[in-house]
């Protein structure tokens, strides 16, 4: 079974500060972690995975295997950064992959 | 391409009345998945396809939901009867093949009142 566990519903920062999305997984292979994100009135979108190894808008985000986690990071947010975010985890295994995310995590960036 | 297309965008309907929403994938992409968002639960897969056939609909609700993809373009999902608490938004999503990238539909909110 794989399984995504955001344990922040909302999180609200001010702008300039650093901000942290946390996201910890349960798979028993090999994952493929994302990050999603999903700015007002707009569709789901990839913000950026985890072998790609970017930053993506400021943001970043390492897999920690011991931990089972690929917490999102950003030094300093902005207030377009306010959107919901999701934590997704793919499973390798063969030409299928079901795509799991967590319930996720609604930023705020206050001025 | 138009990205993943779904309809409607918005559905009201009565309690007990049959819902069909529409997915069209983008064109080459032979996986598709539906979701079901809401804010207690955020998105749960409910069933995956991979060309064209069920893969794990063990996210379907219960037996009022069934979901169809008939041909690569094109795939429904069904509640007979609808029930409020199925009040949310479903999306569709299909990935590149090779690419674990999945693009989204805009959603079909659904009300059932």
């Amino acid at each position: 079974a794989q399984r995504v566990t955001q344990p922040e519903k909302l999180l609200s920062v001010f702008k300039g500060a650093p901000v942290e999305l946390k996201c910890n997984y349960s798979y028993s292979g090999s994952p493929e972690l994302f990050w999603y994100v999903q700015y007002s009135r707009q569709r789901l979108q990839l913000l950026l995975r985890h072998i790609s190894r970017e930053s993506i808008k400021g943001f970043t985000a390492d897999l920690n295997k011991g931990e089972t986690s690929f917490h999102l990071k950003k030094p300093f947010a902005q207030e377009e950064d306010s959107a919901m975010y999701y934590c997704a985890l793919r499973g390798w295994g063969g030409s299928n992959y079901k795509l799991t995310f967590g319930k996720g995590t609604l930023l705020t960036v206050n001025p | 391409d138009a990205g993943v297309i779904q309809s409607p965008r918005h559905e009201v309907t009565e309690m007990g009345q049959e819902v069909t929403l529409r997915c069209k994938p983008i064109s080459g992409h032979n996986s598709l998945f539906w979701y079901r968002q809401t804010m207690m639960r955020g998105l749960e897969l409910l069933i995956y396809f991979n060309n064209n056939v069920p893969i794990d609909d063990s996210g379907m609700p219960e037996d009022r939901f069934s979901a169809k993809m008939p041909n690569a373009s094109f795939s429904t999902l069904k509640i007979q009867p609808s029930e409020p608490r199925d009040s949310a938004v479903y999306f569709c999503a299909s990935p590149r093949p090779g690419n674990t990238e999945a693009f989204f539909g805009q959603g079909t909110r659904l009300t059932v009142v």
